[in-house]
Parts: structure tokens; C-alpha cells; sequence
């Protein structure tokens, strides 16, 4: 089977430095999505990664290493607006796109 | 372009009463997938259509549970009849093509069961 683990909450002050982190354990392996969902709102595309390393994109990076079955997601110069939950997700490693997801990681941003 | 929308945002209903929810992927959009997620546990996949066609139902809790994508549009998921444990926030998402392409999420509905 998959399962993925992450933090259930994280806490962080604004303009600070915040690494969220998940494991995961697939047969298969197909990348790894982070998506962002502020409450009541849908849950919306951050990052994909397939390849091992670390990918930028602004404010926020994503890491994979995928010997270890573990990425990350770092989100810099923390704004209050980053108040979120973040989910990592999976691609079904059985060939077809469902999404394995995990719990997600509840980023509260203080003052 | 618009994005993935849910309709209704809301529904509350009682135990026993029948609801339809009702999505409508981006436009071009030819996979279309519903999830739900119950209280303080992960979104869960139900089903994926290509389509018109239901590509994998794995996810479908059991036959009070119809979802139908008719014309490769837009998606219902009805519910018949609703019982409490159905409560829950049901997704939607779609993307351009199957093999690990992004999925792109609505809103939500939020059910509730009396």
C-alpha cells in the first residue's frame, strides 16, 4: 500500500523560515505534489517533483529525495497570508492519477 | 480561464434525504476526479472519469453513491440515501491529461447529515 506521514500543525513567525516535511511509502513512484488549502477554500497546485533535488520557485522551494522516500517544502520570509494547510500528495503507483494524500500540516503564521 | 467550480458550496440535509452535487471541470479538461474528505482525516479519492467514461471507482464507499459525467462535461455525485457518516467536504479536481498531471481542485461542497 501508500501511505504518506506529515506534521499535523507548525507554528512560525512572519519574515521567518518554515521546512514542513513528508514521507512517503509506495511500491511505485510517480513524483510528488505539495498544494496549498486555506480553510473553506480549494486546495491549490504548489509544486511537482520527480527528480531528486531541490526546485525554487519564489518564496517557496521543494525537495525530494526519493532513496528516501521523503520531501519538503520551505517557505521563506513567512507572510501572514501563508496561514494554510499544506498537503503532500502522491500519484497512485497502480498506473492510474488518483492522488494519495496525506493528513496535511496546519502553518500557523504569527505576528 | 475559470477555474474548477462546485456546486453547491453548501448542504445540509437529513439522514434518509437524497443530495446531488455537481462539478464543472476547467474547460478541456478530459479527467475529472471527486475526493472527500471526512472530519480530521486526509482527502480520499472516490472515483475518475475520462470523459464520459468511469476510469476507476475503487474509491466509492458503497452503492448509495452514484456519480455520473454525461457528455464529458460536467460530473454529479449523488447520494441516496444520505446517512450521517457521509458528512464530509467532497472535491473535485480535474487536469488536461492523465499520467501525472496536476490536478486542479474546486472549492468543495460541504455536506452535512442531520
Amino acid at each position: 500500500g501508500q501511505n504518506i506521514d506529515q506534521p499535523t500543525e507548525m507554528t512560525a513567525t512572519e519574515g521567518a523560515i518554515v521546512q514542513i516535511n513528508c514521507t512517503y511509502q509506495t511500491s511505485g513512484f510517480n513524483g510528488l505534489f505539495w498544494y496549498q488549502q486555506h480553510a473553506g477554500e480549494a486546495p491549490t497546485f504548489l509544486s511537482y517533483n520527480v527528480l531528486d533535488g531541490l526546485e525554487e520557485k519564489g518564496r517557496f522551494s521543494s525537495f525530494l529525495s526519493r532513496s528516501k522516500g521523503y520531501s519538503y517544502l520551505l517557505l521563506k520570509e513567512l507572510q501572514m497570508k501563508d496561514s494554510a494547510s499544506y498537503l503532500c500528495a502522491v500519484p497512485f503507483s497502480g498506473g492510474y492519477n488518483k492522488l494519495i494524500f496525506g493528513a496535511g500540516t496546519r502553518l500557523a503564521v504569527h505576528p | 480561464e475559470a477555474g474548477v467550480t462546485q456546486f453547491p458550496s453548501h448542504s445540509v440535509i437529513e439522514k434518509g434525504q437524497t443530495v446531488t452535487l455537481r462539478c464543472d471541470p476547467i474547460s478541456g479538461h478530459d479527467n475529472l476526479y471527486w475526493y472527500r474528505r471526512v472530519m480530521g482525516k486526509e482527502i480520499k479519492f472516490l472515483l475518475h472519469f475520462v470523459k464520459e467514461s468511469k476510469q476507476d471507482e475503487s474509491g466509492m464507499p458503497n452503492n448509495r453513491f452514484l456519480a455520473e459525467r454525461t457528455g464529458g462535461t460536467y460530473s454529479t455525485l449523488k447520494v441516496q440515501p444520505a446517512e450521517l457518516e457521509d458528512s464530509g467536504v467532497y472535491f473535485c479536481a480535474s487536469s488536461q491529461d492523465q499520467i501525472t498531471d496536476t490536478q486542479y481542485f474546486g472549492p468543495g461542497t460541504r455536506l452535512t447529515v442531520l
